[in-house]
């Protein structure tokens, strides 16, 4: 089995950066990814990683460190757009078709 | 991008009656399609892991009698809830993963049903 832990809430300015962090405890590793999922709605992908370090895309970058079991996914100039839920998830070679296990979300508030 | 598509988007049933739901991969070959359940400020749930061609994987505490998945195609997957009753009411959401390329390492996921169980 596996633990994903991430932040159940933040707030944060738009304009301003936000990170949120993620850490798991999986027994085969396979990828790390970042969802963002606004209410009602089904999640868009965001990021993938499976080696560590950066992986930057426009006003978001995604962070893994294998050996910590931690990422994070930044987001820059944030805008009140960016307000919805981000959900970690990580791809386990032990699930079946190795499916992806998900956190419960971090629901992100963007303030003017 | 790969897109995958759901249908219906929304549906009413009553308690007792079975309801289809189609996954559909369009622009792309999905040989894996994987159902998920979410619960109102709930995470994402696997449900089942289904192969064209092969029986579907279901997660424990999913009865496989009561929800049917088929999965006849490289494209099209389909999730059957038999006698739904109100507490299996929720966002049913499928996605898919790519035969080959670069997409295999994402899955995309459908727009979601939503089941209310009257």
């Amino acid at each position: 089995g596996q633990n994903i832990d991430q932040p159940t809430e933040m707030t944060a300015t738009e304009g301003a950066i936000v990170q949120i962090n993620c850490t798991y405890q999986t027994s085969g590793f396979n990828g790390l990814f970042w969802y963002q999922q606004h209410a009602g709605e089904a999640p868009t992908f965001l990021s993938y990683n499976v080696l560590d370090g950066l992986e930057e895309k426009g006003r978001f970058s995604s962070f893994l460190s294998r050996s910590k079991g931690y990422s994070y996914l930044l987001l820059k100039e944030l805008q009140m757009k960016d307000s919805a839920s981000y959900l970690c998830a990580v791809r386990d070679r032990s699930n079946s078709g190795y499916a992806l296990n998900f956190g419960k979300g971090t629901s992100l508030l963007v303030t003017p | 991008g790969a897109v995958v598509s759901q249908h219906p988007s929304r549906v009413i049933c009553k308690s007792g009656t079975s309801v289809k739901i189609e996954c559909r991969s369009l622009d792309f070959q999905a040989t894996t399609m994987f159902w998920y359940r979410q619960f109102p400020k709930q995470s994402l749930m696997l449900m089942a892991t289904s192969n064209e061609g092969s029986k579907a994987t279901y997660e424990q505490g999913v009865e496989k009698d009561k929800f049917l998945i088929n999965h006849a195609s490289l494209t099209l997957s389909t999730l059957t809830v038999t006698s739904a009753h109100p507490e299996d009411s929720s966002f049913y959401i499928c996605s898919a993963r790519a035969a080959s390329g670069r997409s295999q390492e994402t899955q995309y996921f459908g727009p979601g049903t939503r089941l209310l169980v009257l």
